[in-house]
């Protein structure tokens, strides 16, 4: 069964950095890309990011500055990291399973709230 | 990048009736390889969304084949007939053509 399932702490403070994993299973990451989005409260969708299957990575302009996205392929995982937080990064955060350009199987999504 | 722009927002549906969602590109996302890079997804209440059609017309594994779609090269077209509760939530679309991917603003769908 395929899964992907995002960790990561539900309350950071504004300016600091933000850690999420996402931890996958029922498949190889060396075979399906991983894609970041997340979507405000009461809000759409926003593409952040994406780990291709070769390891190499792309970001969406408007947070690249600020982004990170890894992996350790042998504990399935892929990290994200995003700096300097201010209230308007509170949303879900949802990592995506994709292939040949078609995301087929999101996680449940993480919650993150930006506050002091 | 390419906007995307669905209407109705909100749309209500007695059920086991039709209904259809509309979305526009702000470019054609047919690519040279003569795939169109359109894709539906439906977001239920309180849970992610789930990937309805990829490549415009294409059902997805699982999909009721109430489920379809159509269009364009900038002009498409989710249908669902015969509605039924279950169908009740969020629809986006969302192109993969250019980086980045971008999603349309969604469609409630609500039951009468």
């Amino acid at each position: 069964e395929v899964q992907l399932k995002e960790s990561g702490p539900g309350l950071v403070q504004p300016s600091q950095t933000l850690s999420l994993t996402c931890t996958v299973s029922g498949f190889s990451l060396t075979d399906y890309s991983v894609h970041w989005v997340r979507q405000p409260p009461g809000k759409g969708l926003e593409w952040m990011g994406v780990m291709w299957t070769g390891g190499s990575t792309a970001y969406n302009s408007a947070l690249k500055s600020r982004l990170s996205i890894s992996r350790d392929t042998s504990k399935s995982q892929v990290f994200l990291k995003m700096n300097s937080l201010q209230t308007e990064d509170t949303a879900i955060y949802y990592c995506i399973r994709a292939k040949d350009y078609v995301m087929d199987a999101w996680g449940q999504g993480a919650s993150v709230t930006v506050s002091s | 990048d390419i906007v995307l722009t669905q209407a109705p927002l909100s749309v209500s549906v007695t059920p086991g009736e039709s209904a259809s969602i509309s979305c526009r590109s702000s470019k054609s996302l047919l690519s040279s390889k003569g795939i169109t890079s359109l894709y539906w997804y439906l977001q239920k209440p309180g849970k992610s969304p789930q990937l309805l059609i990829f490549r415009m017309s294409n059902l997805a594994s699982g999909i009721p084949d109430r489920f379809s779609g159509s269009g364009s090269e900038t002009d498409f077209t989710l249908k669902i007939t015969k509605v039924e509760t279950e169908d009740v939530g969020v629809y986006y679309c969302a192109q993969f053509l250019e980086y980045p991917p971008t999603f349309g603003a969604g469609t409630n769908l609500e039951l009468k």
